[in-house]
């Protein structure tokens, strides 16, 4: 089945500090994919999406490519802040018309952002 | 406008109990879907309602059943607790074609003792 897999954390960086969080995926065709981000206490908010090969998803900073061909979505960011700090949660949807939009989630990463 | 909003925010039961978590969704949304999050774990899939039907299940048991209303509400039912079962529950609504942005409630955080 479809599966998610993201880089081990938590990740601990200095304010202003590149950001990578890896993610790969294995699902047929071409899935739908999603970066969440979830802050102390919060439900999941969407962060950024791709849903085609090679777009670009983009917000807040955060950026994130998808590729087919090594099944990747990596999460970057140039320069993190403290209010960055959260869980970070990488997930598909499959393609086709019968998943009717069923997520399926990564581990998660929690990133630390000090001062 | 409201966003997806679930009651109650902590709930706290023994082994063997029966409970219900409720869902509203986001205004215009028509889709209702539940998931299970472990702690340190992300979120699994448990089912989704769409017309009041189940539309779509996850790898749990029976003992999670779900309700969605006219109003496009949900209710999440689960029986005879186990303590694996302590977890946060999350509702996502959404409408339209399947990969339009599901929205998430906080989250209900159920504790089985």
């Amino acid at each position: 089945g479809d599966s998610v897999t993201q880089m081990e954390g938590p990740v601990t960086l200095s304010e202003e500090a590149f950001l990578t969080i890896n993610c790969t995926y294995t699902a047929t065709g071409y899935p739908s994919l999603f970066w969440y981000v979830q802050y102390p206490g919060e439900g999941l908010q969407l962060l950024l999406k791709a849903t085609k090969a090679d777009d670009k998803g983009s917000n807040k900073g955060f950026e994130a490519t998808y590729r087919k061909e090594t099944t990747s979505f990596h999460l970057e960011k140039g320069s993190v802040q403290v209010s960055d700090s959260a869980v970070y949660f990488c997930a598909l949807t499959p393609a086709g018309g019968t998943s009717y939009g069923k997520l399926t989630f990564g581990q998660g990463t929690i990133l630390t952002v000090h001062p | 406008d409201a966003g997806v909003t679930q009651s109650p925010t902590h709930l706290i039961k023994t082994r063997g109990q029966q409970v219900t978590l409720r869902c509203s969704p986001k205004s215009g949304h028509d889709t209702v879907s539940w998931y299970q999050q472990a702690l340190g774990q992300g979120p699994q899939f448990i089912f989704q309602y769409y017309e009041e039907e189940e539309r779509q299940r996850g790898n749990f048991p029976d003992r999670f059943s779900g309700h969605q209303f006219p109003n496009y509400s949900s209710e999440l039912n689960v029986n005879a607790l186990l303590l694996g079962d302590s977890a946060l529950y999350l509702c996502a609504s959404s409408w339209g074609t399947p990969r339009r942005e599901q929205f998430f409630g906080p989250g209900t955080r159920l504790t089985v003792l």
